[in-house]
């Protein structure tokens, strides 16, 4: 069974200070990797989806990094408006032609205050 | 439109009430996926469609859970009599692709309270 864990559960920056979420990850033949920031009250929003290990991806103050085992959102300098959950997911091989289901984690909150 | 659409945003129901959610997925999109999110947990997947076969329901929960997608384009999840337990957020995904590079996008989803 695909399993994905997220670190820590809740975290608090000041506004600048640098610094790196976990996810943590089980899956037989990944397909993908995916990134998604969710503010209260909204659907998840689409960051990253990263494929294979080595590979990196960035966006603004976010970079994305990917292993076998886990993947990193690293964030540089943070402002207050980067406050939201961060979730992680993952998508494992299927048959081919068809897509597979995303197994979620279950998320970081991120206050980042001034 | 140019995002996943999904309605009614909010749903107040009795308990024993039948209710249908609509998703409109971003257009020309084939793959789309129904997920349940409580308070504080990530999405749970339920089912997935590849245009209008349902390849995947093994997340429906019970035999009330019910979603259809019969042009391949529109879809609704309907849930019968409604329980206290189905309160969460019902999230509506699609993608372009099947396999290989593509993204999955949400819509905002309908939010399910069951009085």
């Amino acid at each position: 069974e695909d399993q994905v864990t997220q670190s820590p559960e809740a975290l608090r920056l000041q506004e600048g200070e640098s610094s790196s979420l976990n996810c943590s990850y089980t899956v037989s033949g990944l397909r993908g990797l995916f990134w998604y920031r969710q503010d209260p009250g909204k659907g998840p929003e689409f960051l990253f989806t990263l494929y294979s290990a080595g590979e990196e991806k960035e966006k603004e103050r976010l970079k994305a990094t990917l292993t076998k085992k886990e993947s990193f959102l690293h964030i540089t300098a943070p402002k207050p408006e980067d406050s939201a959950t961060y979730l992680c997911a993952v998508q494992a091989g299927a048959y081919k032609g068809t897509a597979s289901k995303l197994t979620f984690g279950t998320g970081t909150r991120l206050q980042v205050t001034l | 439109g140019a995002g996943v659409s999904q309605s009614p945003r909010y749903k107040v129901a009795k308990r024993g009430q039948d209710v249908a959610l609509r998703c409109d997925p971003i257009s020309g999109h084939v793959s789309l996926f129904w997920y349940q999110q409580a308070l504080g947990q990530g999405p749970e997947f339920l089912t997935y469609f590849q245009n209008e076969a349902q390849l995947d329901k093994s997340g429906l929960p019970s035999d009330r859970f019910f979603a259809e997608r019969p042009e391949g384009s529109v879809s609704t999840l309907k849930i019968q009599r409604t329980q206290q337990e189905d309160s969460a957020v019902y999230l509506c995904a699609s993608s372009a692709g099947t396999e290989g590079p593509f993204s999955i996008y949400f819509g905002e989803g309908s939010w399910l309270t069951v009085v």
